[in-house]
């Protein structure tokens, strides 16, 4: 158990759907992030937040839409996705962004995507 | 930009053979190093890290010695056990651009232990 949880773990969609993927966690961390990984490629992250702030958005089309209510809840809103955003989408969290890097980060069990 | 780069897999050993992965990187200043794990159908686990030079980190008993002189960080094991079959991970913090401890992840080696 390691206290980020993520629904639905499956999700199958065609490319006109608008679907939304959950990230809850329960470990009182300040910051979350969401990575993509496919397969034979290393995970890429998409977005960071600290404290409710969106801090990094590393160049991720607009379909792909962010949300993050407060420190605990994130988001991801999917709309008109391609095939090729088929994957593994993983949410992480953790305590305290300004430790910088040595800080740890916490995943949860992910959402496996599939785009028809 | 800062990357790491580790061990093509699968890697398929036997019960109680030794493991190592090799993972090196790339980065400027001085970044703390990780290895993560993943089982089938689930996330990724921290397994260990070392945030210094010359640091050792150990869990379960993988061990990896940050070498800041040959810029690596292998993963080690004496003995794999069936239940160590898994994607591991190796990543570095990334300092650069003001983005404080975000994570850079090498493309993961597929450990298969074999009874």
């Amino acid at each position: 158990e390691t206290g980020v949880t993520q629904t639905p773990r499956h999700l199958v969609m065609g490319m006109t759907n608008k679907k939304s993927l959950k990230c809850e966690q329960h470990l009182g961390h300040n910051a979350m992030y969401w990575y993509k990984q496919s397969a034979k490629k290393p995970l890429e992250l998409m977005f960071v937040y600290n404290f409710k702030e969106q801090t990094e958005n590393n160049s991720v089309p607009s379909r792909f839409s962010p949300e993050c209510p407060n420190s605990s809840h994130l988001f991801l809103h999917l709309h008109t996705l391609q095939p090729e955003d088929s994957a593994l989408y993983l949410c992480a969290s953790s305590q305290d962004p300004q430790r910088g890097r040595q800080e740890t980060q916490y995943f949860g069990p992910g959402t496996r995507l599939l785009v028809l | 930009g800062d990357s790491v780069t580790q061990m093509e897999g699968p890697v398929t050993l036997s019960e109680e053979a030794f493991l190592t992965i090799n993972c090196t990187y790339t980065a400027t200043g001085y970044p703390s190093l990780f290895w993560y794990v993943q089982y089938p159908g689930e996330g990724l686990q921290l397994l260990l890290k070392a945030t210094k030079a010359d640091d050792k980190g150990s869990n379960k008993g993988f061990e990896a010695t940050y070498r800041k002189e040959t810029t690596s960080f292998h993963l080690e094991k004496g003995s794999v056990q069936v239940s160590d079959s898994a994607v591991y991970f190796c990543a570095l913090s990334d300092r650069n651009g003001g983005s404080q401890g975000n994570l850079i992840f090498g493309k993961g080696t597929k450990l298969s232990v074999k009874p």
